[in-house]
């Protein structure tokens, strides 16, 4: 099955920076969607992105919209220690009645240093 | 309280033998999806099913099967055929099983998985 191309594949920061990932896609998505998944659990939903140029915020996280449908970025500010864990990009290809199937990144794994 | 919830959160298992993974649901959700994951791994479907008494295979469905016989439920069982079947399962929902409707139906909601070891 198709994956997205995710990076970085890991980041090691200290606490109070700002961190930045990205996914990409050789297809067009009609939906980007961000989770975050903590070890041992599923993952929870951060950020929907509906329309291209969309940027979205949720508290210190901030989500693009790639203006091509292609992309999306990820951003965290001032990171703190429970934002320790996989980020997920997925997008959604379809259109009217295309069937909701989701396409994951490979995620980016996030390590925060206090 | 809405959520999804799988049980049990650890199974051990014998080779050669079936195992069946619980997977409920409260959202009032048409679809629902099975994913598994390795270690250092991104999510890969197994089945899902976008309406009741209705399933399609993913992208690795070889040795798993399903059924959805009510709305709130998609038991995964996991088959002596299924190579390596040692992984952390998710189960998720959406709204519906089509896009069509608002851009929201799209969003998939995880349950909190299940880890399998076979011994």
């Amino acid at each position: 099955g198709q994956q997205l191309n995710q990076s970085p594949q890991s980041m090691f920061i200290q606490e109070g920076e700002d961190v930045s990932m990205n996914c990409t896609s050789s297809s067009i998505f009609n939906t980007w969607l961000w989770y975050k998944q903590e070890p041992g659990e599923g993952p929870v939903l951060l950020i929907a992105l509906y329309k291209a140029g969309e940027l979205t915020s949720n508290g210190r996280l901030t989500a693009q919209f790639g203006i091509t449908r292609k992309d999306s970025f990820l951003n965290i500010s001032a990171s703190i220690p429970s934002d320790v864990g996989i980020y997920f990009c997925a997008g959604h290809l379809g259109f009217g009645g295309a069937t909701n199937k989701l396409i994951f990144g490979t995620g980016t794994l996030l390590a925060v240093q206090p | 309280d809405g959520g999804i919830t799988q049980s049990p959160k650890y199974l051990f298992r014998k080779e050669g033998q079936n195992v069946t993974l619980s997977c409920e649901q409260n959202l009032n959700h048409d679809a629902m999806y099975w994913y598994r994951q390795d270690p250092g791994q991104g999510l890969r479907l197994i089945y899902y099913s976008q309406i009741v008494n209705d399933f399609q295979k993913g992208d690795i469905a070889e040795g798993y099967s399903v059924s959805r016989e009510k709305k709130e439920s998609f038991p995964l069982t996991v088959t002596s055929a299924q190579k390596n079947p040692t992984a952390f399962y998710l189960c998720a929902s959406s709204i519906a099983g089509t896009s069509g409707g608002l851009n929201s139906y799209n969003e998939q909601f995880f349950g909190p998985g299940t880890r399998l070891t076979v011994l």
